[in-house]
């Protein structure tokens, strides 16, 4: 089978640092992706990890270990507008080589 | 900018009606996707193409049908609404990278 477990609900303040957490379980593992997603809008794309290691965009930066089957998003000086849910998703074999498989999701509730 | 367009944000179906859901994309993807999205459950997969007249079931096909007659367009097709059906429908089409999503149809079926 296939699973992914994020939290589902992390609070934080304005100017801080927040990781969101994933662990995944799948067959024919790819890649780890995470997308934004505002309440009431579409899923956005903010990183893709094929390979272990740290990839850095901006405030926002993704991990992966293969070994452990985990990943993280790390959000850098937190900003209001990042209160959001964060979907981590991982890419696999399925015919299309980059089929994704969502976790539920984590509601990030940025705080003044 | 790519841009993924669905035919309708709101929809208000019957119980056994034959719902069509449309998707247009204009960046010349290969793979497109449908998903729905409940609360507490995430993104399910309904079904992907990864070319014309090409597809596959995703996790959840029970009670959908697609078609994809040309590239740029995918089609989730509802044989006979249910109200289980009532969701938040997505559709994205994709890089080997990057999933592209439109804004969504929330379909109400009563």
């Amino acid at each position: 089978g296939q699973s992914l477990e994020q939290p589902s609900e992390v609070t934080a303040v304005e100017g801080a640092i927040v990781q969101i957490n994933c662990t995944y379980q799948t067959s024919g593992f790819y890649g780890l992706s995470w997308y934004q997603q505002h309440d009431g809008g579409a899923p956005t794309f903010l990183s893709y990890n094929a390979l272990d290691g740290l990839e850095e965009t901006g405030r926002f930066s993704s991990f992966l270990s293969r070994s452990d089957s985990y990943g993280y998003l790390l959000l850098q000086e937190l900003q209001m507008k990042d209160s959001a849910s964060y979907f981590c998703a991982v890419r696999r074999y399925g015919g299309a080589t980059n089929k994704l498989i969502f976790g539920t999701g984590t509601l990030l509730a940025v705080q003044p | 900018d790519v841009k993924v367009t669905q035919s309708s944000r709101y929809l208000v179906k019957r119980t056994g009606e034959k719902v069509f859901l449309e998707c247009v994309q204009d960046m010349d993807h290969e793979n497109m996707f449908w998903y729905r999205q409940d609360p507490g459950l995430g993104l399910r997969l309904i079904y992907f193409s990864y070319d014309v007249k090409m597809k596959e079931k995703g996790d959840i096909p029970e009670g959908y049908s697609v078609s994809r007659e040309k590239k740029e367009r995918f089609s989730l097709i509802l044989e006979s609404a249910s109200t289980n059906q009532t969701s938040m429908y997505l559709c994205a089409s994709s890089t080997k990278r990057e999933q592209y999503f439109g804004p969504g149809t929330r379909l109400t079926v009563t």
